[in-house]
C-alpha cells in the first residue's frame, strides 16, 4: 500500500506560535518514530510509539514538544510557542515491528520566523 | 555510549567507479544493528542495506554491500557501478539495547556526489 505521509509538507510560522504535525504511518505498522533533521545535521531522535505501550519520550528536547497517536495509527507531534532553533525537518517513521527496518515519510519543514 | 561516526563530509566518485562510504560504530552491546539510509535532495530516506551484529556474511543488495568488519567496528558502504542518481547524502544508523532497539542513533552523514 502506500508509504508514511506526513503533513504539512512545509510549514512556516511566528515565533510563539503553536504548530501540529502529522504522520499518517504504513496500514499494519505498530511502531512509529519521530526524528528531527536540523540543516545540514544528522536525524535526532524524537519519540517513538509501539502499540498500546506507553512511548518512549527520551529524545524530546523540551516540555514544548509532545506527541501522541491516536487509535494506534495516526500520530501528531505539537510543539508548544515554536521558537527559531526548532527550525528543521521533522521526520515520521514506522516499521512493522521494533528492530525493523523503518520506512520514513517525506517529512515536514518546519521554519520559525 | 553508542555512537557512529562518519569520518568523509563529502565524497566523489567518476560514474560507473566503485566508492566506499566509511562508518565506525561505537557500542558495548553483543547484539545490534546497523542500516544504512540514502536521502537525495528531496529530503526523503531510502532505507538501503541491513547488516546484523551476528551475520555471518557482509549483507549485499544489488550495487550495495556492506563491509562489516566486527572486530574494528566499522560498516562500511561500498556502491558498485557508481551512477548520476547515487548523488545523494548517506547516513550510516545503528540500534542496540542500550540505544534502545526503538531508536535510530544516526551519523552525521557524508555527501556523495557521482560526476560524468
Amino acid at each position: 500500500g502506500a508509504g508514511v505521509s506526513q503533513s504539512p509538507s512545509n510549514k512556516v510560522t511566528e515565533k510563539g506560535k503553536d504548530v501540529e504535525l502529522r504522520c499518517d504511518p504504513i496500514s499494519g505498522h505498530t511502531a512509529l518514530y519521530w526524528y528531527r533533521q536540523s540543516l545540514g545535521q544528522g536525524l535526532e531522535f524524537l519519540i517513538y510509539f509501539q502499540g498500546n505501550s506507553a512511548p518512549d519520550k527520551s529524545g524530546l528536547p523540551s516540555d514544548r514538544f509532545s506527541a501522541e497517536r491516536t487509535g494506534g495509527s495516526v500520530s501528531t507531534l505539537t510543539i508548544q510557542r515554536t521558537q527559531q532553533e526548532d527550525s528543521a525537518v521533522y521526520l515520521c517513521a514506522s516499521s512493522l515491528i521494533d528492530n525493523d527496518e523503518q520506512f520514513f515519510g517525506p517529512g515536514t519543514r518546519l521554519t520559525v520566523l | 555510549a553508542q555512537k557512529i561516526t562518519q569520518t568523509q563530509p563529502g565524497m566523489f566518485v567518476q560514474e560507473k567507479e566503485a566508492v566506499t562510504l566509511d562508518c565506525t560504530y561505537d557500542t558495548s552491546d553483543p547484539s545490534y544493528g546497523l542500516f544504512w539510509y540514502k536521502q537525495p535532495s528531496s529530503g526523503e530516506m531510502i532505507f538501503l542495506i541491513y547488516q546484523g551484529s551476528y551475520d555471518q556474511q557482509n549483507a549485499t543488495e544489488g550495487r550495495y554491500s556492506l563491509n562489516f568488519q566486527k572486530a574494528r567496528k566499522s560498516a562500511n558502504l561500498v556502491i558498485s557501478a557508481s551512477q548520476l542518481g547515487d548523488s545523494a547524502m548517506y547516513f550510516c544508523a545503528m540500534s542496540s539495547p542500550s540505544g534502545g532497539y526503538n531508536k535510530l542513533i544516526f551519523g552525521a552523514g557524508t555527501r556523495l556526489a557521482v560526476h560524468p
